[in-house]
């Protein structure tokens, strides 16, 4: 069984402070998608990133896929109270022949 | 219109009773999963169809069982509820198509407690 680990679990920074998600396993993935559930809705989709060492940006948000593909991360710059919720990351082992495995998830809270 | 719906929203019942919850989509796809979430931690996969015919278990099945009705229809059945059950249970679907990545789309969630 592969496992996603998302570190850390919890997470209560300032506005305008600067933060990193961490999301590692010891399984290749083929591709590895991050996800944001806000209070009272299901997950949604942020980005999917398919390529080692890949790094896309969604705004003020930098997502990275390690060389190894094994492992992902997630910085915030500048948080603002918006960007509370749980970030999910999920791992796609097989180029979509197979279900995804989700982390454990990171819950963020941005103090106003 | 939501593409993925999911009835009841909320649902309080008691210890031994059986309940069904329902999942519909109009996204046409043919992939649709449950997953239990309880409060501050991630989704536990519970089952998953790939197609009409296809049913398989998630890594906590035990206690639940499934019905895929049609491509648009994934019901989620508890014979006989205990407490522990108590959860946020969501509904999502999937089609990896040619990008050879697959995307979930999730429903609003039902929240269910047993007493």
């Amino acid at each position: 069984t592969q496992l996603l680990e998302q570190s850390p679990q919890f997470l209560s920074i300032q506005e305008g402070e600067n933060l990193t998600v961490y999301c590692n396993s010891s399984s290749v993935f083929s591709s590895l998608q991050w996800y944001r559930q806000e209070p009272g809705e299901g997950p949604v989709l942020l980005v999917t990133v398919v390529t080692g060492g890949e790094v896309k940006k969604l705004k003020r948000l930098t997502f990275q896929f390690g060389d190894a593909r094994k492992d992902s991360s997630l910085h915030i710059t500048a948080a603002q109270p918006g960007d509370t919720g749980l970030y999910l990351c999920a791992g796609d082992p097989n180029f979509g022949n197979e279900k995804l495995t989700f982390g454990t998830g990171t819950r963020l809270t941005i103090i106003p | 219109d939501a593409d993925v719906t999911q009835t009841p929203r909320n649902r309080i019942t008691k210890t031994g009773k059986r309940i069904m919850l329902e999942c519909s989509q109009t996204k046409g796809h043919d992939r649709m999963y449950w997953y239990r979430q309880d409060p501050g931690l991630g989704l536990r996969l519970i089952y998953y169809s790939f197609d009409v015919k296809d049913i398989n278990k998630g890594e906590i099945s035990d206690g639940y069982s499934v019905s895929r009705q049609a491509q648009a229809k994934f019901s989620l059945s508890l014979e006989s509820a205990i407490p522990n059950q108590t959860a946020l249970y969501f509904c999502a679907t999937s089609d990896p198509g040619t990008m050879s990545t697959d995307t979930q789309y999730f429903g609003p969630g039902t929240r269910l407690t047993v007493l």
